[in-house]
């Protein structure tokens, strides 16, 4: 079972340069997530989506756009990268829209020049 | 987004109880209080979940007060595998704009 797919794993990217992070799930998940993790700041959450067709922005969201076109795909894309988006991505997944568990992708590391 | 707050960093030693505090002041009535762990390199991963009272399963143990602004998590007799960021965040019923925080450090020393 592979349970949340990201990629790329790591990527170093040219400032301005537009880049798509892939998230895939197998689970049949409802709501999907993405956040980013910054040395000092925790994990901050960039977008979610409850179920497909629907987004919802989180606490840092600009910069970045997502799209839920159907249940197991949610990618991240960002339009034209600056240095401050350097950072490490997670993809996450959870079952329903009231709570419960999520679960974690191993995350892509993006490095922006 | 409900905040919490935990403590920066803790050290504990080897074969140690270890009790790691939340802080969830504007917990509203439907929020249910969820703990995870991230080693380094890796996704968080759910260690337990609770809403009051408290909650027990096979790595831990969740401490809930009855006003339900703080909760403790209990790591029983720890090993150096343990050393993980520990993350505490509320989740509202209904809402999955959810917030980690910046989680406590925890170092098992020998």
């Amino acid at each position: 079972i592979a349970g949340i797919t990201q990629a790329p794993t790591s990527q170093i990217l040219a400032a301005g340069r537009r880049m798509t992070l892939r998230c895939t799930q197998d689970m049949r998940h409802n709501a999907m997530y993405w956040y980013r993790q910054d040395l000092g700041l925790g994990l901050r959450l960039i977008h979610y989506s409850n179920t497909a067709g629907t987004t919802g922005k989180g606490e840092v969201p600009d910069g970045y756009s997502v799209s839920r076109a159907n249940t197991d795909d949610f990618p991240l894309t960002l339009a034209s990268a600056v240095p401050s988006q350097t950072s490490v991505y997670f993809c996450a997944s959870s079952a329903g829209t009231s709570g419960g568990e999520l679960f974690f992708g191993e995350g892509s590391r993006l490095t922006v020049l | 987004l409900a905040k919490t707050t935990q403590p920066i960093s803790m050290d504990s030693y080897e074969g140690q109880e270890v009790n790691i505090t939340c802080s969830h002041n504007n917990i509203a009535t439907n929020d249910y209080i969820t703990w995870y762990q991230q080693f380094p390199s890796q996704g968080p991963r759910f260690i337990i979940q609770g809403y009051k009272t408290k909650v027990t399963n096979e790595v831990a143990s969740l401490f809930i007060p009855a006003d339900r602004k703080s909760s403790t998590l209990s790591l029983p007799r720890v090993s150096l595998s343990d050393t993980a960021v520990y993350y505490c965040l509320v989740q509202p019923y209904g809402n999955n704009r959810l917030a980690f925080g910046k989680g406590n450090q925890v170092v098992v020393i020998p």
